[in-house]
């Protein structure tokens, strides 16, 4: 099956700093989206990015589905940033999502 | 809307036992799932349905079961709880206006489950 790699695995950040997230995956996909997952465990979506880019306040994605990868951009970090970030995509319209393994960052005042 | 809603938000099972874990959604959306995250790992795929009365395994479907009557509720049942069903899970759903593609996916706020 597909496989998708993030990196980096962790990330500590001083708050104001950028930061960059990496999604490599194995094959072609036709979705792709960027979670994150609070403290407290709650997911929440941030991109449904399966080509091209967006932005969304400090977020930015973008994808280069040719090349298989996809790069979450966040600017001027806050600690409400903080969490783990999942990439996950869907290869032909399989119906579901497979995760990567995610990037902790940690983000201090 | 409340979104996606799941109880209970603990529990502790003792080895041989069984319950049901609740989802549901008040965004009509069509696609619903149910995942696992273990300790530091990312999100396993147990069941998914693409709509009332159509379900179908995802990657650890084993020890579980799923049934969807109606587009709002897709409970998981946990027959015969072992230690290695320790996890905290996830409900979510999505939306389908074609019916071959789904947009972003909905997060519940997860159940947390211990098995001793």
């Amino acid at each position: 099956g597909i496989q998708v790699e993030q990196s980096p695995p962790d990330l500590i950040l001083q708050e104001g700093a950028n930061s960059t997230l990496r999604c490599n995956f194995s094959d072609s996909v036709n979705n792709l989206q960027w979670f994150h997952q609070n403290p407290w465990g709650q997911l929440i979506n941030l991109f449904y990015i399966p080509s091209g880019t967006k932005q969304n306040g400090r977020l930015s994605a973008t994808t280069v589905a040719t090349e298989r990868y996809s790069l979450l951009y966040i600017s001027s970090s806050q600690t409400t940033d903080s969490g783990v970030y999942f990439c996950a995509v869907e290869r032909g319209y399989t119906d579901k999502l497979i995760f990567g393994t995610g990037t902790r960052l940690q983000v201090f005042p | 809307n409340a979104g996606v809603t799941q109880t209970p938000k603990f529990r502790i099972l003792k080895i041989g036992q069984s319950m049901t874990l609740q989802c549901t959604q008040d965004m009509n959306h069509n696609y619903m799932y149910w995942y696992r995250q273990d300790p530091g790992m990312g999100l396993k795929l147990i069941y998914y349905s693409v709509g009332a009365g159509i379900t179908d395994k995802g990657e650890v479907p084993n020890g579980y079961n799923v049934s969807r009557s109606t587009t709002e509720d897709f409970p998981l049942r946990l027959e015969l709880a072992a230690p290695s069903q320790t996890s905290v899970y996830f409900c979510a759903s999505s939306y389908t206006p074609s019916g071959t593609m789904f947009y972003e996916q909905y997060f519940g706020p997860g159940t947390r489950l211990t098995v001793t």
